[in-house]
């Protein structure tokens, strides 16, 4: 079974730009997941999807980051205009739940290493 | 709010030694479940155990075996006969209702031969 992937997996932009970032759940995962990963920490949530819909963004910074999963299926995260405060590691995860059910663990993909210069 | 701390930055063994991973969590939920997780080099964060919070029983697997004291809001990771490969970052992780997960900041282990 294939897991979650990502791209690119690395990316290299200069601060004012634009970049979007993909991700493709495992096959049959409802629910879908951005993280934003900064050195030495731990992930953070930045949204999650229940099929199609944003049922939590409230940790995404919505002056500049926008995301979408229009066909429930993958997804992309934008960033415009990107910051330096933006370098991170951006992992995308998926499971598959129902309603606020936690009992699914959450399967990661190997993330997309930004850098903002 | 919740939180999980991770108090061990880094750690590091010769290939054989027994390691524990120390993870403390504070939460206000009556029901919520606990998690850790693998970060190899590569990135990618791997699924090693989820437990809820009316289950402490100890569970074991293979060298891995995991300790939840609810009296001291611990959920500690043990790895038996440590060998190079378990290197990596691991990462304790909290949720309550609402499938958000709270993650520590990780320890990294280093396991040298």
């Amino acid at each position: 079974e294939a897991g979650v992937v990502q791209s690119p997996r690395y990316k290299i932009i200069e601060k004012k730009q634009p970049v979007a970032f993909w991700c493709n759940p495992i096959s049959g995962h409802n629910t879908l997941y951005w993280y934003r990963q900064n050195l030495g920490q731990g992930p953070e949530l930045l949204i999650r999807y229940e099929n199609e819909e944003a049922v939590d963004d409230s940790q995404l910074p919505k002056d500049r980051f926008s995301a979408e999963r229009l066909k429930g299926v993958d997804s992309t995260l934008k960033i415009q205009p990107a910051e330096l405060g933006d370098s991170a590691v951006y992992l995308c995860a998926s499971s598959l739940e129902f309603g606020r059910n936690p009992l699914y663990e959450q399967y990661f993909g190997p993330g997309t290493r930004l850098t903002v210069t | 709010a919740q939180k999980v701390t991770q108090a061990q930055t880094e750690i590091s063994v010769v290939e054989k030694e027994d390691v524990t991973l120390d993870c403390v969590y504070e939460t206000r939920d009556t029901t919520y479940y606990l998690f850790w997780y693998k970060q190899p080099p590569s990135g990618e964060l791997v699924f090693l155990i989820r437990r809820n919070s009316f289950d402490e029983q100890n569970e074991i697997s293979g060298r891995y075996s995991w300790n939840f004291q609810k009296s001291t809001s611990s959920f500690n990771f043990t790895i038996t006969a440590s060998q190079v490969v378990d290197s990596a970052v691991y990462f304790c992780a909290l949720t309550g209702g609402g499938n958000k997960l709270t993650f520590g900041t990780g320890t990294q282990l280093k396991v040298e031969l």
